[in-house]
């Protein structure tokens, strides 16, 4: 049980166009999501807190208005990735929980911006 | 602030024991280990949530300290799968998750 799919697994996108990344909970329902970015052979840095009907809660340095994040429901979340640019190329891995006690990741989804 | 974990990064042959530490400068609420694998998505290995709390898993144990302020992975007779990134990752009670620094752990045959 537990498991947590992330779509796509890889994207590669123009510069300056928008990519969605979706982040589901498969057999669970989670109350929050959580976004993570991480560059390569660095720590996955938290993004945002995504709680099911609500606003996400954005990490400092983190603009809201370029990583919209939508969770719809107690299965979906959503990143999208507005006007992308080389420098947001990276890994973006979701995670889903129903508190801190675990998290349960997904398998990330590889982000090129050419 | 980012927990700091050492060593950055350790070669080891099969066999062969490690510690991995995963220091705050605060008291956290918990703290978990996990692997990750080059390209793949962290695996959980294990929480702990009390001070003086040790667990084991397997030939993979953990421990965390009275204050709650540093915890230690201990890998013991290590085997080539146990290759990857190890993380701690810790809460601090404002429902925010931080990953440490990371450690790199290598087993070669």
């Amino acid at each position: 049980g537990a498991v947590v799919s992330q779509h796509p697994s890889w994207v590669i996108c123009k510069s300056g166009t928008s990519v969605k990344i979706e982040c589901r909970s498969l057999d669970f329902q989670a109350t929050t999501m959580f976004w993570y970015r991480q560059f390569p052979k660095q720590s996955l840095m938290l993004m945002a807190t995504s709680n099911e009907g609500s606003k996400a809660t954005y990490e400092q340095g983190v603009e809201k208005d370029k990583f919209l994040i939508n969770h719809a429901s107690l299965t979906l979340s959503t990143l999208t990735v507005t006007s992308a640019h080389p420098e947001d190329s990276s890994f973006y891995i979701c995670s889903a929980g129903q508190g801190t006690l675990e998290q349960y990741f997904g398998p990330g989804t590889r982000l090129t911006v050419t | 602030q980012q927990p700091v974990q050492s060593p950055q990064a350790v070669i080891l042959r099969e066999g062969e024991d490690a510690v991995i530490n995963c220091s705050s400068s605060k008291a956290l609420y918990s703290v978990h280990w996990y692997r990750q694998k080059h390209g793949e998505a962290p695996v959980f290995l294990m929480i702990l949530l009390k001070g003086g709390e040790q667990k084991g898993h397997e030939k993979i144990s953990a421990s965390f300290n009275e204050k709650k302020q540093q915890s230690s992975l201990y890998l013991t007779a290590s085997q080539l799968s146990y290759s990857g990134t190890y993380f701690c990752g810790t809460e601090t009670g404002t429902y925010k998750y931080i990953f440490g620094t990371g450690t790199r752990l290598k087993v070669l045959a």
